[in-house]
């Protein structure tokens, strides 16, 4: 069964440093995403990417993240420098089109920022 | 008022109960209703995908959507403790983001 796969799993960086998440989507879908869940918190959105652009982002997607579809498999998320309060689990999804809404995430990295 | 309102619960049931999560929303645009079960520190996996108003069944677990009043329900029929995980009402309009609950967690014991 096609999934979504994220790496790492976990990851650990200092504060201020960059990093880059991994995602690669289930071949043939259209849409990617990322979420991010803070410990105990709601899922909340961050961008949404199409035909190799952003189509939509929320206000937690600031100027020091940044997403890329380098090739035609991956789907990365960078967070350039990082804080404490970036420290949260992020979850890639993707889905077919824009009729078939069903969006599919992966197992997620968890990031812990020291 | 928040778009998406969900009990976080704890809910706590015995094994072979009907267990009943509900969502509330605001917004009438939003047009498909999604639920998703997570495990501790995994991503959430789609159970269910309901469009408009009505009731969905898949085995053991049924959604239904009352768009009139803006709410909508997961059940689990005969309840295992494999069932015990969190479960996340999910919504959105075609071709946006999807807004989540915050999710009940669900404990079952045998």
């Amino acid at each position: 069964e096609p999934e979504v796969t994220q790496t790492p799993s976990h990851q650990v960086t200092q504060m201020g440093q960059e990093v880059i998440l991994r995602c690669v989507p289930i071949s043939n879908h259209l849409y990617f995403y990322w979420y991010r869940q803070i410990l105990g918190q709601k899922v909340e959105f961050l961008v949404s990417f199409y035909n190799n652009e952003i189509s939509e982002k929320s206000e937690i997607f600031d100027d020091q993240f940044s997403v890329e579809r380098p090739d035609g498999s991956n789907f990365t998320l960078k967070i350039r420098s990082t804080k404490l309060e970036d420290s949260a689990m992020y979850f890639c999804a993707s889905r077919g089109d824009r009729t078939n809404t069903e969006a599919f995430f992966g197992q997620g990295t968890r990031l812990t920022v020291v | 008022q928040k778009e998406v309102e969900q009990d976080p619960g704890p809910l706590s049931v015995p094994e072979g109960a009907i267990v009943s999560l509900n969502c509330t929303y605001s917004n009438s645009a939003f047009q498909y209703f999604m639920w998703y079960r997570q495990y501790s520190r995994k991503g959430p996996e789609l159970l269910m995908y309901t469009y408009s108003s009505g009731n969905k069944e898949d085995g053991r677990f049924t959604a239904q959507v009352d768009k009139s009043s803006k709410y909508i329900s997961l059940f689990i029929r005969d309840s295992q403790p494999s069932d015990s995980a969190t479960y996340l009402c999910a919504i959105n309009q075609a071709g946006t983001a999807l807004i989540f609950g915050k999710g009940t967690t669900l404990s079952v014991s045998s």
